[in-house]
């Protein structure tokens, strides 16, 4: 089956500038969450949507905001961007099983603020 | 908030040698401990779930175990190969929150 896609895999952006990037879950996953990774930083949390419902947020300013649709597939936007939003932006899609949730992530979006 | 500390940051052996790598976290409102592997230029695989105290996984030559009392689980390779080089990181998981990860162990291996 297919896997977690994201698009796009880099992006260039300029200061003040704002993005948009996109992630098509896996089929039957309904949730979908996001993660920012800036160098020597774990992966931290931005946001999670279920059934086009954002259900969790992590702490990051109101300039990333994201949205669900109705077949699952999710958007982040990222507004007025700064350099240190320079990072890897990953999604997962994420699905209940036997009691245990099983999350697949996708490959990521290499995004530079110059 | 919540914190999960992953030791050691980095981790250099040879080929054959076993290793292990520690993920510590808060004990509270625990719901899952996830272990993944993630190689360069690539996405992070799932390697194990693990919810009840004193639980143990094991695929092929990599193992967990898990202490939630404590707050600490433990992945294990047996007889490393070079392409166990990876990143290694965990994520806890808390009833009603997406995973919050750890910073993660890099293994490299060398032949």
């Amino acid at each position: 089956k297919a896997g977690v896609t994201q698009t796009p895999r880099y992006l260039i952006k300029t200061r003040g500038q704002q993005v948009t990037l996109s992630c098509s879950p896996i089929s039957g996953h309904r949730s979908v969450s996001w993660y920012q990774q800036t160098p020597g930083q774990g992966l931290q949390f931005l946001f999670e949507y279920f059934s086009e419902t954002q259900r969790n947020k992590g702490n990051f300013p109101g300039r990333f905001s994201g949205r669900q649709f109705s077949n699952s597939r999710s958007e982040m936007n990222v507004s007025t961007l700064e350099l240190g939003d320079s990072a890897l932006y990953l999604c997962a899609s994420s699905l209940y099983t036997g009691g245990k949730r099983g999350y697949t992530f996708g490959s990521g979006t290499r995004l530079t603020v110059v | 908030i919540l914190n999960v500390e992953q030791s050691p940051q980095s981790l250099h052996v040879q080929e054959g040698d076993s290793t292990n790598f520690t993920c510590s976290f808060p004990s509270s409102n625990f719901y899952a401990l996830h272990w993944y592997r993630w190689e360069t230029a690539k996405s992070p695989e799932a390697l194990f779930v693990m919810t009840l105290n004193g639980d143990e996984k094991k695929k092929g030559r990599i193992s967990a175990t898990l202490n939630t009392k404590e707050g600490y689980s433990y992945l294990y390779i047996k007889g490393s190969q070079p392409e166990d080089s990876a990143t290694y990181l965990c994520a806890l998981e808390q009833a009603g929150t997406a995973l919050i990860f750890g910073k993660g162990t890099t293994l490299s291996v060398s032949s």
